[in-house]
């Protein structure tokens, strides 16, 4: 079947590392996305990417990076982490405007 | 700012009774909508869904309302169970624009 998978599912990290969140897709979409959720917040969009060498940013960008070298990856980096972006973070993957957005399980960073 | 929102963060319910989860959006330009159920610790989980040129869709012991006039979108759940705990989002997006947002979310919580 199938499926969209994150990893790390949890990380630990100092202020100030680098950090990047993997995410990998096997639905051959086009569209994938990341999002962060927190409290309060529900889910907010980081970046997102159409196609391959497509990136695009999200209400939330600032401090994140992503790039798209084949449809199935679309990588998250946090250049230099802060405890601001300390959260739950989510990949999506979609086949065009309508129809599910598939999810992810998740990957919990904690910056210290 | 969200253009999607619910109206109330918390609900509580009887076993067996029906559950009204409520959600307003602001953006004329809407054309599908989605709801999502999201148990702790995973990623959300499609519901239902529905197109902007349908004001109602039915599902397995669930139906979303769609009234375009006040922008307004509602998720029934009939006869609701345990398992139906968790938290509930709408989310939204334009014709030909394949980024959904998202609302805050209800946490729906189901006396025994």
């Amino acid at each position: 079947d199938a499926e969209i998978t994150q990893s790390p599912r949890h990380k630990i990290t100092e202020t100030g590392r680098q950090v990047t969140l993997a995410c990998h897709q096997t639905w051959n979409h086009n569209n994938m996305f990341w999002y962060r959720q927190d409290l309060g917040h529900g889910l907010r969009l980081i970046h997102y990417s159409y196609g391959v060498h497509d990136t695009n940013k999200g209400e939330v960008s600032d401090g994140y990076s992503v790039s798209r070298s084949n449809t199935e990856d679309l990588p998250l980096t946090l250049e230099s982490a802060a405890s601001s972006q300390t959260s739950v973070y989510f990949c999506a993957s979609r086949s065009g405007g309508t129809g599910e957005l598939f999810f992810g399980e998740g990957s919990r960073l904690t910056v210290l | 700012g969200e253009s999607v929102g619910l109206h109330l963060p918390t609900l509580s319910v009887q076993e067996g009774d029906n559950s009204i989860i409520n959600c307003a959006y602001s953006n004329s330009a809407s054309d599908y909508f989605i709801w999502y159920k999201q148990e702790s610790g995973k990623g959300p989980q499609f519901i239902i869904d529905i197109r902007s040129n349908m004001d109602k869709r039915q599902g397995q012991r669930v139906t979303v309302l769609l009234n375009k006039t006040v922008k307004h979108l509602s998720l029934q759940i009939a006869a609701t169970q345990p398992g139906d705990s968790a938290v509930y989002f709408c989310a939204e997006n334009a014709r030909n624009d394949y980024k959904l947002s998202f609302g805050a979310g209800t946490t729906v919580t189901v006396r025994a």
